[in-house]
């Protein structure tokens, strides 16, 4: 089992559309929680970080996580094609003196005009 | 984009060669990472490095070696290239934001092994 799960997609919503994507993981030792977006050819860029269990809000982008679960999870309100990307989940604990990122897979999104 | 630059960003080279790709930073960060990407994967750790001469294995070490002489430059050296490390390589490096660490990626290097 992968320490990290998610959805690879791809996933396709109308514009204007809210998204919803997850992760899961099983490592209670992640403390910090991120999503990256990418672009097709471009380095992952963050977009969210948050380090503990509740809601954060920037913009139209809402990232969850509920510890107890262990599920995150990244909201996206009044979606735009500009939206259309790839979405990494990510997770990080300290391990052996440096800070260690667990991957999700990536969900492919794209969002039509 | 965190001031970090890759090179190569992009090489095609043939089974056996040694490949040499390069990292630079900035801004004197003390972590910074090498991760490949590969479809089905998502990004998966070879090496990181905690300062100058600091370093040490990551997720997919097997195949790679690196060295940190300097804390701008992070080089990644395949010692015989083969066809299963063509992938996407980025580096990155952490960056303190409030109570943690954020990671910041490279553009990335498009590395074809033939």
């Amino acid at each position: 089992q992968k320490e990290v799960e998610q959805d690879p997609g791809p996933l396709s919503v109308p514009e204007g559309a809210i998204v919803s994507l997850n992760c899961t993981y099983s490592n209670s030792a992640f403390q910090y929680f991120m999503w990256y977006r990418q672009y097709s050819r471009k380095g992952p860029e963050l977009l969210m970080y948050t380090y503990s269990s509740g809601n954060k809000e920037d913009g139209r982008f809402t990232a969850q996580v509920d510890k107890s679960s262990k599920y995150i999870s990244l909201f996206i309100r009044d979606s735009q094609p500009s939206d259309s990307a790839t979405y990494l989940c990510a997770m990080s604990a300290w391990i052996q003196g440096a800070q260690k990122l667990v991957f999700g897979q990536g969900t492919r999104l794209t969002i039509n005009p | 984009d965190a001031g970090i630059t890759q090179s190569p960003r992009h090489k095609v080279t043939e089974t056996g060669t040694p490949v040499t790709l390069r990292c630079h930073q900035t801004e004197n960060h003390r972590y910074m990472y090498w991760y490949r990407q590969d479809p089905g994967h998502g990004l998966r750790l070879i090496h990181y490095s905690y300062g100058v001469k600091d370093t040490d294995k990551g997720e997919v070490s097997d195949g790679y070696s690196v060295s940190r002489s300097k804390t701008e430059d992070f080089l990644l050296t395949l010692e015989s290239a083969t066809s299963s490390q063509t992938s996407v390589y980025f580096c990155a490096i952490s960056e303190s934001k409030g109570a943690g660490y954020e990671q910041f990626f490279g553009p990335g290097t498009r590395l074809t092994v033939l």
